[in-house]
């Protein structure tokens, strides 16, 4: 069975934190994304990554940073967390190209005091 | 980047009614997804979608590839309470990034 596993799915976090939200996919995928989702803005991408060390910008990097060290594994950072990053986010993986399905995570709910 | 325009926003039906959601956008795509999301959770895939015109079935749930391939629908036939939710559809052309639309939700009045 697929599986996408984000490691919190519930933070909170103070202003000014640096806060990590860790990502592995079980896949193999090549893929892998970050998103946020907020009420009335659906989902919007962040960062992604199409290989090991390679990552490219979303609609909505800014405040963020991503770490992919090793295939299975895609970190989303916020090196100084701001009330304005509190949000549900989301990790997914796919197959690179349209060769594959994008398969999420549980999500993860972070609340910036 | 890129939102699909998903309608209806939300519905609130009887249980046992049938149900249509559809998704429109710009640009061509090459792959349709379809994905319902319970409160709390992270979106699941309920249907895939790669050929133009093509029609795929997953229990009571139908979703098509519209022909200009810059559309979608799915339909839930006889519905029941659990199939309440949030339905998203995304889209993906020839890159790797996938467009999602803004959801519908449903209610499903037992």
């Amino acid at each position: 069975d697929v599986k996408v596993t984000q490691s919190s799915r519930y933070l909170v976090k103070r202003t000014g934190e640096k806060v990590f939200l860790e990502c592995v996919q079980d896949m193999d995928h090549e893929n892998m994304f970050w998103y946020r989702q907020d009420p009335g803005l659906g989902l919007r991408l962040i960062y992604f990554s199409y290989d090991v060390k390679m990552k490219e910008k979303g609609d909505i990097p800014e405040g963020y940073s991503v770490s992919r060290e090793k295939k299975e594994r895609f970190s989303l950072i916020l090196e100084s967390a701001s009330t304005n990053q509190t949000s549900m986010y989301l990790c997914a993986s796919s197959l690179p190209g349209t060769k594959g399905d994008a398969f999420f995570g549980q999500g993860t709910r972070l609340t910036v005091v | 980047g890129q939102q699909l325009n998903q309608s209806p926003q939300s519905m609130f039906i009887q249980e046992g009614e049938d149900v249509s959601m559809n998704c429109t956008s710009s640009s061509i795509f090459n792959t349709w997804l379809w994905y319902k999301q319970d409160p709390g959770e992270g979106p699941v895939l309920l249907i895939a979608l790669y050929k133009a015109g093509e029609l795929t079935s997953n229990g009571r749930l139908t979703a098509q590839f519209g022909i200009t391939r810059k559309d979608s629908f799915l339909n839930i036939s006889a519905s029941i309470p659990s199939d309440v939710g949030i339905y998203f559809c995304a889209g993906q052309g020839t890159g790797n990034q996938f467009y999602f639309g803004t959801g519908t939700s449903l209610t499903v009045i037992p």
